[in-house]
This record gives C-alpha cells, structure tokens and sequence, in this order.
C-alpha cells in the first residue's frame, strides 16, 4: 500500500502570503495519477489539480502543482481569505487503488 | 453539469447492513468510474471503491470483505452496500465521478450515516 504523508499538519499563515503545501509517498507515484484537493468545513473535497501539475476547470492560477517521484508539493501563491481549509493529496495505483494523505490545514 | 446525490437511511443498527444510492444527472454514466469514500467525524479521506460504467469493481482490500458497489444504469444510479457494520463505520459517505488520471471531480454533498443501537 502506498502511504501519503502531508506536511505540516497545520499550517498558520496570514492572507497574502505563499503556502507550500508538501505530499511525500512511501514508494514512487506516477506523476499522472497525483491529484490535490481542497475541503472547507461541512463541504464535499474540491478538486485542485490532477497529473499533480494541472489545474482543474476554474480553479484560479493562485494554485499551482509539482513534484515527482515520491515528492509532491502544492503552492498557493498568495492566500485569499476563501483558500483557509483543509488540503488533501491522492494518488492511483497499486492496492488499494486509491489513498489520500492525512491533509494539511490551511489557518489564519 | 454533472450532479450527485446520496440517498439513504442516516441511521444503521450494528452488524446490519448500510445502503446508500448515489444518483447521477446533467452527464453520462458512460467511460467514467464512480467511487464511493468516506470521512469519518474529524478524520480523512478514505477510498472504499469504484465501479466502472460496464460493472467491473475495485475495491480497497481493507473493506472488501464486506463492501459490494454495483450499477443500475437504467436509474443512472450506483450503489454501496457495505454488511456488518460497527460504530467504526460511522462516517459522512461521499459518492464522486474519478476522472482525468483518477482524480475525482465531481462529488455529491455527503450524507452523514451513525451506526448505532
């Protein structure tokens, strides 16, 4: 089973600022099957990005994606109040064929 | 615009057996997976299983003992039975379209399912 960690836990930051989100897996993913998503309290998951570098339809270019391997991060360039949530990564591939990290949450 | 809705009982005793339905509008059912996952109170993101447009299943080994997905594409509905339930079980259950390279973009609301007595 590949295990996703996300770092930090909690991430505190003011509006404005960059966030660097970063998703490690235990054995190499394949880049095309990385994906990161946004949740906000009482809310369904929002996709982000997908191939873990490309956005998907309407999210903003405030949101940007990267990574290889086993090393994956995700960069908010400049939070917006409305970004404040909690971020999950998740990847496809060996059994179980779905997993997502333990998310990283965003605070002010 | 693709919809999703959950439907089913918010209350399920133990060792019975929970049963959601998730229906699908404004999009076709064709060439896509759909997934069931869950969250449980406070917790992350769990994978439970996809079941393809033809029928064909996956299924996350740590529940597939008891967990069953199946289609009825007449209805545009898919299905999660999951048997023997425990107060472990309970969670909020999301339904999601996965798409390009088996990210999920399109999800239902959730629906709150309590096992409990």
């Amino acid at each position: 089973e590949i295990v996703l960690t996300q770092s930090p836990g909690t991430l505190s930051l003011s509006p404005g600022e960059r966030a660097t989100l970063s998703c490690r897996a235990s054995q190499s993913v394949s880049s095309s099957y990385l994906a990161w998503y946004q949740q906000k309290p009482g809310q369904a998951p929002r996709l982000l990005i997908y191939g873990a570098s490309s956005r998907a339809t309407g999210i903003p270019d405030r949101f940007s994606g990267s990574g290889s391997g086993t090393d994956f991060t995700l960069t908010i360039s400049r939070l917006e109040a409305e970004d404040f949530a909690v971020y999950y990564c998740q990847q496809y591939g060996s059994s179980p064929a779905v997993t997502f990290g333990g998310g990283t949450k965003v605070e002010i | 615009q693709v919809q999703l809705q959950e439907s089913g009982p918010g209350l399920v005793k133990p060792s019975e057996t929970l049963s959601l339905t998730c229906t699908i509008s404004g999009g076709s059912i064709s060439s896509y997976y759909w997934s069931w996952i869950r969250q449980s109170p406070g917790k992350g993101l769990e994978w439970i299983g996809y079941i393809y447009y033809s029928g064909s299943t996956n299924y996350n080994p740590s529940l597939k003992s008891r967990v069953t997905i199946s289609f009825d594409t007449s209805k545009n509905q898919f299905s999660l039975k999951l048997s023997s339930v425990t107060a472990a079980d309970t969670a909020v259950y999301y339904c999601a379209r996965v798409s390009s390279q088996y990210s999920h973009d399109y999800w239902a609301q959730g629906t709150l399912v309590t096992v409990s007595s």
